[in-house]
């Protein structure tokens, strides 16, 4: 089945700086690789995705390539404020048992210093 | 972005009571909806993906006489965890599903933080 892996496990940065995490998948048929960022007690809310016609998406200080040869996906931050601190994970489809669904990373712990 | 609620947002219970979680689609109709479950510091693990008007089908190792999931309508899922006992506190979360494969969105509730005591 599809496996989605996800680094860094945490990540540090000053305020202005970017932040890139990095997600690799297995399942050569994914075909949708969504992001999220989910805030402490509250629900994960969806940042940005890309599909495997694209091979670049962005929107405004959010960007998010995709490499379908090597399988592997990134979410960039540019310009990183304080409120981005945030858990961030990355998730990719997948097709089980007659369904399709997402599976998603272990997730990063972005924290973005004043 | 699609929105979705859920209701309650926290709830305490008595351990061998049952509990029931609302999720509502708000603005669209979800023909499909996902319940996850998530502990501290960990990611989400999906328990069951339940279709309007159909059963639900649940993960490996997922109690699904324990899970109740009812998807009576395009707007509504629900999830009753029956006889609770202290290991069941989770956070739970459910998504809902935005447009038809492949080009489809998933979205989700803000959870709902369960204590049994």
């Amino acid at each position: 089945g599809e496996n989605v892996e996800q680094h860094p496990s945490t990540l540090s940065v000053q305020e202005g700086d970017s932040a890139v995490i990095k997600c690799t998948y297995s399942d050569s048929a994914s075909n949708y690789f969504p992001w999220y960022k989910q805030e402490l007690g509250k629900g994960p809310q969806l940042i940005i995705d890309i599909r495997s016609n694209v091979g670049e998406k962005k929107d405004q200080r959010i960007a998010v390539t995709l490499n379908k040869t090597a399988k592997h996906f990134s979410l960039h931050i540019t310009e990183t404020q304080p409120e981005d601190s945030a858990v961030y994970f990355c998730a990719a489809s997948a097709l089980s048992g007659g369904y399709n669904k997402l599976i998603f990373g272990a997730g990063t712990r972005l924290a973005v210093h004043p | 972005g699609a929105v979705v609620s859920q209701h309650p947002s926290r709830v305490i219970c008595k351990s061998g009571t049952s509990v029931k979680i609302e999720c509502r689609s708000l603005d669209f109709q979800a023909t499909t909806m996902f319940w996850y479950r998530q502990f501290p510091k960990q990611s989400l693990m999906l328990m069951a993906t339940s279709n309007e008007g159909s059963k639900a089908t649940y993960e490996q190792g997922v109690e699904k006489d324990k899970f109740l999931i009812n998807h009576a309508s395009l707007t509504l899922s629900t999830l009753t965890v029956t006889s609770a006992h202290p290991e069941d506190s989770s956070f739970y979360i459910c998504s809902a599903r935005v447009g038809g494969f492949p080009y489809y969105e998933q979205y989700f509730g803000p959870g709902t933080r369960l204590t049994v005591t």
